[in-house]
């Protein structure tokens, strides 16, 4: 597809479960991320990848929190004993800015998952 | 640390209108972006008008205007003749290598 493309859209788990969210960003983009957002909030970063390889994780919230991408394209974000606070609309996004040659290109962002934990 | 707070969690405007939205943020960045990003209830980011400090011209999109004042550290986001289909979340945001958003400002348009 032409964009970037978030699965599930919804996602209903139970305290304590573990979860998956999936990102398959835009073809040919090296930068990926993830965020979270709270109901009636902005955006907070999770996590940066630059290619494989996670440039900045500082937004990952506890060890619960993991997410790869081992080939560079495709990514995951797992979490770990769901708790109810970790419901949220999590955004992945992609660009093609790098850390240092290319900055400030626009980044297209999926419409999100859904997690509600209950 | 890299911040972006807007300080009006809503405002309105009537059709037809003209309405500012303000941002101001903070970097010890010299090379950084600034984005406002329009959020329907579909949750889908839209890109809504880019600037790039190091420009002094202010970024305008059709009935999308900045005044970016970067002394101040201040975006401001101006939308002329509002129309029913602008009323969404905005956000700004800041970019170096990763956007830092603001908390939002949802804006109604009244017919």
């Amino acid at each position: 597809g032409a964009g970037v493309s978030q699965t599930p859209s919804n996602k209903v788990t139970e305290k304590g479960k573990y979860v998956e969210l999936r990102c398959d960003p835009i073809s040919g983009h090296t930068a990926l991320y993830w965020y979270r957002q709270s109901l009636g909030q902005g955006p907070e970063f999770l996590i940066y990848f630059q290619g494989t390889g996670a440039a900045d994780d500082s937004g990952l919230p506890n060890d619960r929190f993991f997410a790869v991408r081992p080939e560079g394209s495709v990514s995951t974000l797992k979490i770990q004993r769901t708790e109810r606070g970790d419901s949220a609309v999590y955004l992945c996004a992609s660009s093609q800015t790098n850390l240092k040659a290319v900055r400030g290109t626009e980044a297209f962002f999926g419409q999100g998952t859904r997690l509600t934990v209950v | 640390a890299q911040t972006v707070t807007q300080s009006q969690p809503e405002m309105s405007v009537q059709e037809a209108e003209t309405v500012t939205l303000s941002c101001t943020y903070d970097t010890s960045e010299s090379d950084y972006y600034l984005f406002w990003y329009k959020q329907p209830p579909s949750r889908q980011m839209i890109l809504v008008i880019r600037q790039e400090a190091y420009k002094q011209q202010n970024a305008t999109e059709n009935r999308f205007s900045v005044n970016f004042q970067k002394a101040a550290k201040s975006f401001s986001l101006k939308i002329s003749d509002s129309q029913l289909g602008d009323a969404a979340m905005y956000f700004c945001a800041l970019m170096t290598y990763k956007y830092i958003f603001g908390t939002g400002t949802r804006l109604k348009v009244l017919a």
